[in-house]
């Protein structure tokens, strides 16, 4: 049973604006989440994390933004850059050691239209 | 640059042949993840070791999946028999098992089960 949903699978938006991807999660017990950005035929890389204690972090153009009570979190990019386009992974743990097990969605692929 | 090694990139073999998927970690990294990428599943983990001991291969159908670390430096995913449901993309990713709260992931191995 996925743990951790990515309902879009895609999105595209114009350069410069803003990108929001979308994550949901069914374990309350979680309480550290990241997000990774994947480019073809490479493996996953790690964009931007945050903790339960807090409601949002930014890094740069991006920033991800947690609502506990909703299970919910989101990433979003200001402004967009066709280089942003890619593959975005939420991922969800019971905590920020890297030895604990990552839940990750599906994905959604970004492209960003120059 | 420190990076998660993966051999070979490519694979494409026969129903019913064994398969081995290499991976390298970081020097010094002390955990392992292999992953496997589908379109429905999204990343699903497999199996992870640390200091070398499995620590949770409940994700792996263990009656033709094996995972293994024979020394630090090395981490081998098999498959035997492989049949054409395993097609996908096999990641590696490793940790430091600290506080850090990145898993660096190699490139992948595409595996393609005829």
């Amino acid at each position: 049973d996925q743990q951790v949903k990515q309902n879009s699978p895609s999105l595209s938006v114009q350069e410069g604006r803003i990108s929001i991807l979308n994550c949901d999660y069914t374990n309350s017990m979680f309480d550290y989440f990241l997000w990774y950005k994947k480019y073809p035929a490479e493996g996953p890389t790690f964009l931007i994390s945050i903790s339960s204690i807090k409601d949002k972090n930014e890094d740069g153009r991006f920033t991800v933004f947690l609502n506990k009570s909703a299970k919910h979190l989101s990433l979003h990019i200001v402004p967009s850059q066709p280089g942003d386009s890619a593959v975005y992974f939420c991922a969800a743990s019971y905590g920020p050691n890297t030895g604990n097990q990552f839940y990750f969605g599906t994905g959604t692929s970004l492209t960003v239209i120059p | 640059d420190a990076r998660v090694t993966q051999t070979p990139r490519h694979k494409v073999t026969e129903m019913g042949q064994e398969v081995t998927m290499r991976c390298q970690p970081i020097l010094g990294h002390n955990t392992v993840f292999w992953y496997r990428q589908t379109m429905m599943q999204g990343l699903e983990l497999l199996a992870y070791f640390r200091n070398r001991a499995p620590l949770d291969d409940s994700g792996m159908p263990k009656d033709r999946f094996s995972a293994e670390m024979p020394d630090a430096t090395l981490a081998t995913l098999k498959i035997q028999p492989s049949e054409p449901r395993d097609s996908a993309v096999y990641f590696c990713a490793s940790g430091s098992g600290t506080n850090t709260d990145t898993q660096y992931f190699g490139p992948g191995t595409r595996l393609t089960v005829l």
